[in-house]
């Protein structure tokens, strides 16, 4: 099956710095990637849709200046937390989607972001 | 407002059938029941999804009711590694402007 890689897989920062977080298709090309976050004991929510070459479409409440989203290839598309706080602390989970599969979304492992 | 109704959680021993339930009283005809899930700090794994018919490929089986608004997710032979959430979602069809919206899921234990 289709993989999806994220790296880093836990990152730890310090307040106010920035953290780029990577989402890879590694076995396919993946014109549409998703951002999800979850909170401990909470479910997955949908952050915001990237489209290779165009902006990303954000979610209501999802500041798009906080998070940046970047899909310059049909492989790679970047997360950006900006000026990171400790309640930016989360799992972030990215998705791809396969158009030879289009009912099913590939997720990538997470990344866990500890702000301190 | 939640889509999808499911118990929050369920039990299941070892080499038994789970059957999970999930309500989609309001599921518009074009779109579809999917079901993924997500073992502990994972991220999901999409498991198998249905329109109409019932649906069986080599993880489960999907029952979905004749008037669509209740299927049922079966795992004919649950391990302890199908512990995890498992969400029943339904969406829009398929391609790339369809989202997934999350619920809380069902949290499904298996025990030995």
């Amino acid at each position: 099956g289709a993989v999806v890689s994220q790296h880093p897989s836990w990152v730890i920062c310090k307040s106010g710095t920035s953290v780029k977080i990577e989402c890879r298709s590694l076995d396919f090309q993946a014109t549409t990637m998703f951002w999800y976050r979850q909170f401990p004991k909470q479910s997955l929510m949908l952050m915001a849709t990237s489209n290779e070459g165009s902006k990303a479409t954000y979610e209501q409440g999802v500041e798009k200046d906080k998070f940046l989203i970047n899909h310059a290839s049909l492989t790679l598309s970047t997360l950006t937390v900006t000026s990171a706080h400790p309640e930016d602390s989360s799992f972030y989970i990215c998705s791809a989607f396969f158009s030879g599969s289009p009912y099913e979304q590939y997720f990538g492992p997470g990344t866990r972001l500890t702000v301190t | 407002d939640a889509k999808t109704t499911q118990p929050t959680s369920m039990d299941c021993a070892e080499g038994r059938a789970a059957n999970l339930p999930c309500n989609h009283s309001t599921i518009s005809g074009n779109e579809y029941v999917y079901w993924y899930r997500q073992i502990h700090s994972q991220g999901p794994q999409y498991i198998i999804h249905g329109l109409k018919n019932n649906e069986t490929n080599e993880m489960a089986s999907l029952i979905i009711t004749e008037d669509r608004k209740s299927s049922t997710l079966i795992l004919p032979h649950a391990t302890l590694r199908d512990t995890a959430v498992y969400y029943c979602i339904v969406s829009d069809s398929g391609g790339s402007n369809y989202k997934l919206t999350f619920g809380k899921g069902t949290l499904l234990t298996v025990n030995p």
